[in-house]
């Protein structure tokens, strides 16, 4: 398996901007996680889905976030519209069932500079 | 609530061993981890422990865990400058399956 692919590595964009963020999940994994890291916060996981269900989205900072799990192959995090704050590194993870497995796979990342 | 603090930064030299500390606050955790990130890489797991040991060794990783205190360790022998990275410790909550990290270790070998 390829491991969890992130789309696009590096983005950089103006303020106000749409982004959108793109990940694909190790084939089987049940659980998808959305982390962002950034020097002062530290790891935050911001939403994770089972089943491609939302279950916890306490983490998204507002409305200015969202996520989406069409399949069981594909998520996407959009920022709309970006602010400069934003700026961070996105990674995804995912991970089998808990009760057949725990640990999580991470992605490379994506590395957002908001201008 | 849930809570891992970790020392943010640790610098020995190389062929010494490294001693990074962590605590947490679930007492429900059932696994706790140690993750490895690379400069410009994602995180990569290097180790886990289930809570009902109290220590685990891989190779030149030893793994200690002392559940009365809440205390986690990760001791790295023979510490080469490969070693060099950022070091999470993270708890795992056993009712969400959430991962709760720390803030991440840094740790510098000097040759």
């Amino acid at each position: 398996d390829a491991g969890v692919i992130q789309s696009p590595r590096h983005e950089v964009t103006e303020m106000g901007q749409e982004v959108t963020l793109r990940c694909k999940p190790i084939s089987g994994h049940d659980y998808l996680f959305w982390y962002r890291q950034t020097m002062m916060r530290g790891l935050e996981l911001l939403i994770y889905f089972n089943n491609n269900v939302p279950i916890d989205d306490s983490g998204m900072p507002e409305d200015r976030f969202s996520a989406k799990m069409p399949n069981a192959s594909f998520s996407t995090l959009k920022i709309q519209p970006s602010e400069p704050r934003d700026s961070a590194v996105y990674f995804c993870a995912s991970s089998l069932s808990r009760d057949r497995g725990h640990e999580q796979f991470f992605g490379p990342g994506t590395r957002l500079t908001v201008l | 609530g849930e809570d891992v603090e970790q020392s943010l930064f640790l610098s020995v030299r190389e062929g010494d061993s490294s001693v990074i500390n962590c605590t947490y606050t679930d007492s429900s955790s059932t696994y706790l981890y140690w993750y490895k990130q690379e400069p410009g890489a994602g995180l990569q797991l290097l180790t886990y422990i289930f809570s009902n040991m109290d220590m685990k060794q891989d190779q030149r990783l030893t793994v200690l865990l002392n559940k009365k205190d809440k205390h986690l360790s990760l001791r790295i022998a023979d510490t080469q400058t490969g070693d060099s990275a950022i070091y999470f410790c993270a708890e795992r909550n056993s009712n969400t399956g959430k991962l709760i990290f720390g803030q991440g270790t840094t740790l510098q070998v000097k040759p």
